[in-house]
């Protein structure tokens, strides 16, 4: 079945750590995406990639980082520069851009 | 300065009572309008993308229509499996431009 894999489903992270949170696509799409969502709030673009090997920041670049080394994957990393990094993080793919985006099942980060 | 206001934030509806949710945009370069309904700890669930003013689409109890400058997503008759918060997306080439979603909860 072609989707969007994200893992783990949660996280917990300590002070002070950076931790990786995985995407992986099987839908040949060439953009990516990684939001994060917190609640009452829509959904905040960290970053995005439109091809292998280039990504843009999005409107909460700071404090995470993004590597698109593969097509099919774009794992997000939370450094601890992030100071607030508990949210759900959701990550989507879509063909191109201006068609529709696919989601993923979302990881719940916790800082603790 | 662009941006996606969905309204209302939360509906209560008796299971069967249609009703009708609210998406307008300011967004220069409009490349597409998209609907998404997201269930509580899960990813949002692709529902429909329209293209051009005077579009509509339906999925079962769901239609979306679009205007040159909001879009309605119209629930008829409802059931409680259609309980979920719905999210209204923009895309204009560059990225997407999300609501912060309208809570519809459909009692029995």
């Amino acid at each position: 079945d072609g989707g969007i894999t994200q893992s783990p489903k949660y996280l917990f992270r300590k002070e002070g750590q950076n931790v990786t949170l995985s995407c992986e696509q099987n839908l040949n799409h060439d953009a990516m995406y990684w939001y994060r969502q917190d609640p009452g709030q829509g959904l905040r673009l960290i970053y995005y990639s439109q091809i292998v090997n280039d990504f843009q920041k999005g409107d909460i670049a700071e404090g995470y980082s993004v590597s698109r080394e593969k097509k099919e994957s774009f794992p997000l990393t939370v450094t601890s520069a992030q100071k607030n990094p508990t949210a759900f993080y959701l990550c989507a793919s879509s063909p191109d851009r201006g068609t529709e985006a696919f989601f993923g099942q979302g990881t719940r980060l916790t800082v603790v | 300065e662009d941006q996606v206001t969905q309204s209302p934030e939360a509906l209560r509806l008796q299971e069967g009572e249609s009703s009708s949710l609210n998406c307008s945009y300011t967004v220069s370069g409009l490349r597409g309008l998209f609907w998404y309904r997201q269930d509580p700890g899960k990813g949002p669930e692709f529902l429909f993308t329209l293209y051009s003013a005077g579009e509509e689409k339906e999925k079962e109890r769901l239609k979306a229509t679009l205007t040159k400058k909001e879009s309605f997503l119209h629930i008829t008759a409802p059931k409680p499996e259609d309980s979920a918060t719905y999210l209204c997306a923009v895309n204009n080439f560059n990225k997407f431009y999300f609501g912060s979603g309208t809570k519809l909860n459909v009692k029995p």
